[in-house]
């Protein structure tokens, strides 16, 4: 059974605070994203990678950086949390030329105060 | 803006009728078209694709249509289950930068009452 998992179900961080939100996959997908979930905005991809140390940015870059060091791992980071990052965060990846069928983690909701 | 819009927030159907989502979207570069499925607290679920040379795709229950010309696609949902419950997203995809990217709509939460 392919498996997303995120590190953290619910965060609560403050102002300021740089925060890491981890995303694993044990598909050896080469694809990883990063969306925002916000009500009424559906998903706005932050960060995609297609390859390890490789990134591409999103819709939605500002205020946002990531990581990714091996395959399976892709990591989001807020350098300076802001309370307009509050936000359901969630990952997904895919195999090259299946883009369009993403497989989703169950989202990290952060909670900036 | 955004290029992918679903318009209605939430639908309500009872069991065993038809339910109708509906999407559109505004940039003609859109190849590919999706929707996907989320309960609470899960992830997103892959539902159901078409591509931008058909008009209609059919998985058992689900029917999409995609009607190019108004830009306008829809999910059919025949007949409809409490299960279906849940929030719906229509999805654009588009080739940028190095790879395909899918841009999401706001979604409509389906309420099917036994």
């Amino acid at each position: 059974d392919v498996k997303v998992t995120q590190s953290s179900r619910y965060l609560v961080k403050r102002t300021g605070e740089k925060v890491f939100l981890e995303c694993v996959q044990d598909m050896d997908h080469e694809n990883m994203f990063w969306y925002r979930q916000d009500p009424g905005l559906g998903l706005r991809l932050i960060y995609f990678s297609y390859d390890v140390k490789m990134k591409e940015k999103g819709d939605i870059p500002e205020g946002y950086s990531v990581s990714r060091e091996k395959k399976e791992r892709f990591s989001l980071i807020l350098e300076s949390a802001s309370t307009n990052q509050t936000s359901m965060y969630l990952c997904a990846s895919s195999q090259p030329g299946q883009e369009s069928e993403q497989y989703f983690g169950p989202g990290t909701r952060l909670t900036v105060t | 803006d955004q290029q992918v819009k679903q318009n209605s927030p939430s639908l309500s159907v009872q069991e065993g009728r038809i339910s109708i989502l509906n999407c559109d979207y505004t940039n003609s570069m859109f190849d590919y078209f999706l929707w996907y499925k989320k309960y609470p607290a899960e992830g997103p679920t892959f539902l159901i694709s078409i591509s931008s040379i058909k008009d209609k795709n059919e998985d058992g229950r689900f029917t999409v249509f995609l009607n190019k010309s108004a830009k306008h696609l829809s999910l059919h949902i025949v007949p409809s289950q409490p299960g279906d419950s849940a929030v719906y997203f229509c999805a654009a995809r588009i080739w940028r930068n190095a790879g395909n990217m899918l841009t999401f709509g706001g979604g409509t939460r389906l309420m099917v009452k036994p």
